[in-house]
């Protein structure tokens, strides 16, 4: 069974731009995560997605976005780039919302210059 | 302020030399406690859930508790396979919004 795969895998942008990160959950898995991890902050929850629909929001501002087809693969988005967006984008996928385990993928590690 | 702490920040141990790795936690509607492994480069790596105050899980060498405020990740006897860094997380009953600590970097040295 495939994993959780997150595209690219490192980029690197400068202030001002905006990027674009896409994740394919486990085949069945219908809940999609996004996760900032950060040296001095850990993981924070972005959002989570469940049936094409957001159904929770963490505390980041507007420039952070996503959306999730009807195929459960998800994109997140950021515009208008800051240098402390770099971070590695971690996307975790289960099979419903409010399932216990969550599979992680690999990150995609964006560096902000 | 629901929020996860972990401590040590860091740990070196001998190989063969057990310890422990905290985790404090005030989340409200705690639905569960989580443990994680991370490899360098690597996502977290679902290790244990733990439901209620008393429950404990085993996984070869690693033993996870929970109290009403917090968890341990008991490591015994471990091996230099067993370094990365361990991750807890508490999540709320309404949602699916998980809170994550900062992790314990798990240094065994041979």
């Amino acid at each position: 069974k495939a994993g959780v795969t997150q595209t690219p895998r490192y980029l690197i942008k400068t202030r001002g731009q905006q990027v674009t990160l896409s994740c394919s959950p486990i085949s069945g898995h219908r809940s999609v995560s996004w996760y900032q991890q950060t040296p001095g902050q850990g993981l924070q929850f972005l959002f989570e997605y469940f049936s094409e629909t957001q159904r929770n929001k963490g505390n980041f501002p507007g420039r952070f976005s996503g959306r999730q087809f009807s195929n459960s693969r998800s994109e997140m988005n950021v515009s208008t780039l800051e240098l402390g967006d770099s971070a590695l984008y971690l996307c975790a996928s289960s099979w419903w919302t409010g399932a216990d385990t969550q599979y992680f993928g690999p990150g995609t590690r964006l560096t902000v210059l | 302020e629901d929020q996860v702490t972990q401590s040590p920040e860091a740990l070196r141990l001998q190989e063969g030399e057990s310890s422990s790795l905290n985790c404090s936690y005030t989340v409200s509607g705690l639905r569960g406690l989580f443990w994680y492994r991370q490899d360098p480069g690597k996502g977290p790596e679902f290790l244990f859930t733990l439901y209620s105050a008393g429950e404990e899980k085993e996984k070869e060498r690693l033993k996870a508790t929970l109290t009403k405020k917090e968890s341990f990740l008991h490591i015994t006897a471990p091996k230099p396979e067993d370094s990365a860094t361990y991750l807890c997380a508490g999540a709320t009953n309404t949602g699916n919004q998980f809170y994550f600590g900062t992790g314990t970097s798990l240094t065994v040295i041979p």
